[in-house]
């Protein structure tokens, strides 16, 4: 299977900040990586597909770029409502797997 | 509006058995792989098991081989997952997500759309 390694497991920043998340597979993947939000007791939210591309409707201050075994999450400048937990997610073979996800709190 | 809902969680026993259900609307139900997800209580994502359209392609994590089954019904616009031999460790909310169609590799697409989730609870 692929392990997916986020870093950092978990960050404080204040709104307005430019943050940084992380995720490396274990072995190549092309540019076969998912991006999720997840807010405390709601189900994840789709950011990015293709390492890059935004999902409808997603609002541009978050980008992510990389490929074959490293990937970056982007958000431009933080919110209050973008503290929640980000998770990666490989769909380049099968199990797809997911990053241990990495909680944005806030400072 | 795409809408996925998930129902029939609850508590069971271990050894015990139990069906989710996810009900679609709001896109052609019939053209999508779905897949289930599930995330134990304060512990990240675990994808499970998935589903191709035509149900000709059926997938499983190892944890859960042989014990559980996917399944849908096309005309109901429903998926299932049928789950025995219930250990502890199958406590956790459990998502349905649809599997998006603008980006696929050779084997799975990411899941653009995802339930609110049911939770499951395993425990005597």
């Amino acid at each position: 299977d692929i392990q997916m390694t986020q870093s950092p497991s978990s960050l404080s920043a204040s709104v307005g900040d430019r943050v940084t998340i992380t995720c490396r597979a274990s072995q190549g993947i092309s540019n076969y990586l998912a991006w999720f939000q997840q807010k405390p007791g709601k189900a994840p939210k789709s950011l990015i597909y293709a390492a890059s591309s935004l999902q409808s409707g997603v609002p541009s201050k978050f980008s992510g770029s990389g490929s074959g075994t490293d990937f970056t999450l982007t958000i431009s400048s933080l919110q209050p409502e973008d503290f929640a937990t980000y998770y990666c997610q490989q769909y380049n073979s099968y199990p797809p797997t997911f990053g241990g996800g990495t909680k944005v709190e806030i400072k | 509006e795409v809408q996925l809902v998930e129902s029939g969680g609850g508590l069971v026993k271990p050894g015990g058995s139990l069906r989710l259900s996810c009900a679609a609307s709001g896109f052609t139900f019939s053209s999508y792989s779905m897949n289930w997800v599930r995330q134990a209580p304060g512990k990240g994502l675990e994808w499970v098991s998935s589903i191709s359209s035509s149900s000709s392609y059926i997938y499983y994590a190892d944890s859960v081989k042989g014990r559980f089954t996917i399944s849908r019904d096309n005309a109901k616009n429903s998926l299932y997952l049928q789950m025995n031999s219930l250990r502890a460790e199958d406590t956790a909310v459990y998502y349905c997500a649809r599997e998006s169609h603008l980006d696929c590799s050779s084997t799975s697409c990411y899941s653009d759309y995802w339930g609110q989730g049911t939770l499951v609870t395993v425990s005597s």
